[in-house]
Formats: structure tokens, sequence, C-alpha cells
């Protein structure tokens, strides 16, 4: 069974503070990797997806990083701000076809101004 | 519809009572997930539909929780006999045919008393 874990499970950083997000998975036979942003009581909302051939991908402030082999990926923030606070979970995509995805419980991100 | 659509967004029912969750996915999306998502953990995988048909049921827990899609469109996820441990945030996604993005609704919060 693909375990997923993140760390830190909590992390408050000052605005401005650059981060790194931590995620490890136990089975390195994975389809692709997705990073969530979940806001209280609301919903996910995707941020970044690498296949499982790729070493990274970006958008805006947010860069994420993976390497399949050793069962890793990093979310890097660059320059935080309050908004940015939030839940962050990866979750990874198991095998060579699309099909569920196993969840890590989070970090769980407050920027303070 | 732009973004994926679930219904009720809040319920609270009686212990041993039947609930029914309905999930509505973005438009022309072929595969739609359920998941659950308890306090402070990440989602856990229920059941993954691909078209009308039930491609992975696996993460259903008991013979209370079902669920259908018979149109291949909108879905409904069933609970029998509710109990209290069934509270929880359910959450739905959606996904592409040609996609791996997974896309999530804002989700169902069920509390059983």
């Amino acid at each position: 069974k693909q375990e997923v874990t993140q760390i830190p499970a909590a992390l408050s950083v000052p605005e401005g503070e650059n981060l790194v997000l931590n995620c490890s998975f136990t089975d390195s036979a994975i389809y692709n990797l997705q990073w969530f942003r979940q806001d209280p009581g609301k919903g996910l909302t995707s941020l970044l997806l690498i296949q499982s051939s790729q070493r990274e991908q970006t958008s805006g402030r947010l860069n994420a990083s993976l390497d399949k082999s050793s069962g890793r990926s990093t979310l890097y923030i660059a320059a935080s701000q309050p908004g940015d606070s939030a839940t962050y979970l990866c979750a990874v995509g198991r095998g060579s076809t699309l099909g569920r995805l196993y969840f890590g419980r989070g970090t769980q991100l407050t920027v303070w101004p | 519809g732009a973004g994926v659509s679930q219904t009720p967004s809040n319920k609270v029912t009686e212990k041993g009572k039947y609930v029914e969750l309905r999930c509505d996915p973005i438009s022309g999306h072929t595969a739609l997930y359920w998941y659950r998502q308890s306090l402070g953990q990440g989602p856990e995988f229920l059941i993954y539909f691909q078209g009308t048909g039930a491609a992975d049921d696996s993460g259903l827990p008991n013979d209370r929780f079902f669920a259908v899609r018979p149109e291949g469109s909108v879905s409904t996820l069933k609970i029998q006999r509710t109990e209290r441990g069934d509270s929880a945030v359910y959450l739905c996604a959606s996904r592409g045919n040609r996609e791996s993005e997974l896309f999530f609704g804002e989700g169902s919060r069920l509390t059983v008393l």
C-alpha cells in the first residue's frame, strides 16, 4: 500500500520568507504527483501536477520537484504572503494508469504579516 | 458546469438514517471520484467511476456504502444505517479523459448525531 507522509505538519512564518514543504512516498512506482491547496471548510484546489517522467513544474511563485527514485517531492513557495495561508496536500497516483490518489495529511501553513 | 458541484453542502442526520450525497462533475469529464476526509486527515479514497461503471470500489469501507453513476455524469453516494463514525466531509472530484489533473468540489459535510 502506498503511504504518503508530509513534513512538517504545521509551519508558521513571517511574510516574505521562502518555504519548502516536503512530501515522501513509499512506493516509487507512481503515475504522477499532485500538490493541492485546501482553505478551511473548502474543497481542494490543484496547484501543480508532475507526471512521473518529469522532474519539476513551476507556476508563479510555486515550484514543485519530484525525485521518484528516492520517493520525494518538495513544494517551494517563494516570497510567501498571508494569502498563502492554507493546508497544502500532496497526493500520488500509483501504477501505470490513472486511478485513485493517495494523500498525505497535509502541511498547515500560516503566513503572518 | 464551471466546476464540480456537490449537494448538500451540509447534512445533519441521526444515527441509523439513510443519506444520499450528490456530485455533479465538470461537463464532459468521464472520470469521477469520491473521497472522505476526517478532521486533520488527508482525503481517503472511496470509489472511482470511469463512465457509468465503478472502475475501483476498493475504498468503500463496508456494504453500507454504495455509489452510482447511471448516465455517466451525476453520481450519488448512498450511506445506509449511518453511524457516528461516518461523520466527515465527503469530497467529489472529476477528471477529463486526456488529463490527469483532478478537480475537486467543495464537499458535503456529514454529521451523524
